[in-house]
């Protein structure tokens, strides 16, 4: 099946850094996702994109689709240290209702 | 905004015992999924369904069922727990298959 490599694997930044993370695929997806999960909770929909080069903002989060279809980046800016948490991205193709799902990125603020 | 209840936090239940999840969401979705979530191993898709009473295997379907009765409602059953089924099981759903909206999540420890 797709798979979606997700990195780095886990980050350890000082408060006030910005983040980067990627996701890659050798598959094209139509829809890309990125989640935030706290420790011991669901994860949250953060931002989804639907067209290729979609490049889309909330809050201090950035997000863009990448021009192949295959890839999805994540930003944030000036991170605090409720950013604290594991990030996921996803991706969908609209032959099937299924979500192929990054290993995801832990992400560590430094006060 | 979207709301997804899960009938339990935490669960602890015996080798052997019969077990029901069950997920509920507000906001009349076609769609609704289970997932297990262990670490190293990610998200993965136990089952899903499109519509009441219709259902679809994920990726890892063996050990469980799943019951729609009511569109709201979807339930998910370990038919003879195992101590390999302890995990994060977490339930979605979707008015599409993408953008899924998760629950908080139920951590089953099978003793």
């Amino acid at each position: 099946g797709q798979q979606l490599n997700q990195s780095p694997q886990s980050m350890f930044i000082q408060e006030g850094e910005d983040v980067s993370m990627n996701c890659t695929s050798s598959s094209i997806f139509n829809t890309w996702l990125w989640y935030k999960q706290d420790p011991g909770e669901g994860p949250v929909l953060l931002i989804a994109l639907y067209k290729a080069g979609e490049l889309t903002s909330n809050g201090r989060l950035t997000a863009q689709f990448g021009i192949t279809r295959k890839d999805s980046f994540l930003n944030i800016s000036a991170s605090i240290p409720s950013d604290v948490g594991i990030y996921f991205c996803a991706g969908h193709m609209s032959s099937n209702y299924k979500l192929t799902f990054g290993k995801g990125t832990l992400l560590t603020v430094n006060p | 905004d979207v709301k997804v209840t899960q009938s339990s936090r935490y669960l602890v239940k015996r080798t052997g015992e019969k077990v029901f999840l069950e997920c509920v969401q507000d906001m009349d979705h076609e769609n609704m999924f289970w997932y297990r979530q262990d670490p190293g191993l990610g998200l993965r898709l136990i089952y899903f369904s499109y519509d009441v009473k219709m259902k679809e295997k994920g990726d890892i379907p063996e050990g469980y069922s799943v019951s729609r009765e009511k569109k709201e409602r979807f339930s998910l059953i370990l038919e003879s727990a195992s101590t390999n089924q302890t995990s994060m099981y977490l339930c979605a759903s979707a008015p599409r298959g993408y953008e899924q909206y998760f629950g908080p999540g139920t951590r089953l420890t099978v003793t």
